[in-house]
């Protein structure tokens, strides 16, 4: 089974509005983190924003913030005001701290955000 | 401020070649990984290393070996290069043992194709 799904291969936003990119896990740990990171077309991989399963507020970062359901398994990225340079592929990951797990980032398969001007 | 440097940054082998992928990171991080990226299939492990000295298999190992050569350097062999080996690859490290927010940090990869 998909640990990580991420159900939307495009999306396209308008310059200045807000976006949210969809992600849902399925771990059985109770302790574990998720990550978003973007992947300009320069091909970087960039970190963007952690929530960790005990953290009981939203993680923000400036413009990025995860919006964690913990009861549905997910970790929707929401970015705010949206500009040109946020076009980009956009990968939600998670660790898994469980014993067995390692310490190894498990990927979705990413969705490309396109902002229009 | 170099961070995760890999290299090669381009490579092209033909079926059979053997190649390394060097990779070094300078933020004393105990851990390190060797990713995959292929379209459509997100970043996929193939091997991860939680300290120097241990190796241990990813998702996709099949068809490559490792090296942790010390706590700085992480290598990723390929002994017969085979067309479904052509991919990205990157390297990433993380420092192990600081609670939950360890994020990987990633080299800028390298674009492998074989013919």
């Amino acid at each position: 089974a998909q640990k990580i799904t991420q159900t939307q291969p495009g999306m396209f936003v308008q310059e200045k509005e807000a976006v949210t990119l969809d992600c849902t896990y399925d771990t059985s740990d109770q302790s574990y983190g998720l990550f978003w990171y973007k992947q300009p077309s320069s091909g970087e991989m960039i970190f963007l924003i952690y929530q960790g399963s005990y953290d009981e507020q939203n993680a923000t970062e400036g413009r990025y913030s995860l919006n964690f359901q913990k009861a549905r398994k997910s970790a929707n990225l929401v970015i705010s005001a949206s500009q040109l340079g946020d076009s980009a592929m956009y990968f939600c990951a998670m660790r898994e701290e469980g014993k067995s797990s390692g310490d190894k980032l498990t990927f979705g398969t990413g969705t490309r955000l396109a902002v229009r001007p | 401020n170099a961070g995760v440097t890999q290299t090669p940054k381009f490579q092209v082998l033909k079926t059979g070649q053997s190649m390394t992928l060097q990779c070094a990171q300078d933020m004393n991080h105990n851990s390190m990984y060797w990713y995959r990226q292929d379209p459509g299939m997100g970043l996929r492990l193939i091997y991860y290393s939680a300290s120097e000295g241990t190796t241990d298999k990813g998702e996709v190992p099949n068809g490559y070996n490792v090296s942790r050569l010390n706590k700085r350097e992480f290598s990723l062999r390929l002994e017969s290069a085979a067309p479904s080996q052509t991919s990205v690859y990157f390297c990433a490290s993380s420092d192990r043992g600081t609670g939950g927010y360890s994020p990987l940090h990633f080299g800028n990869g390298t674009r492998l194709t074989v013919t």
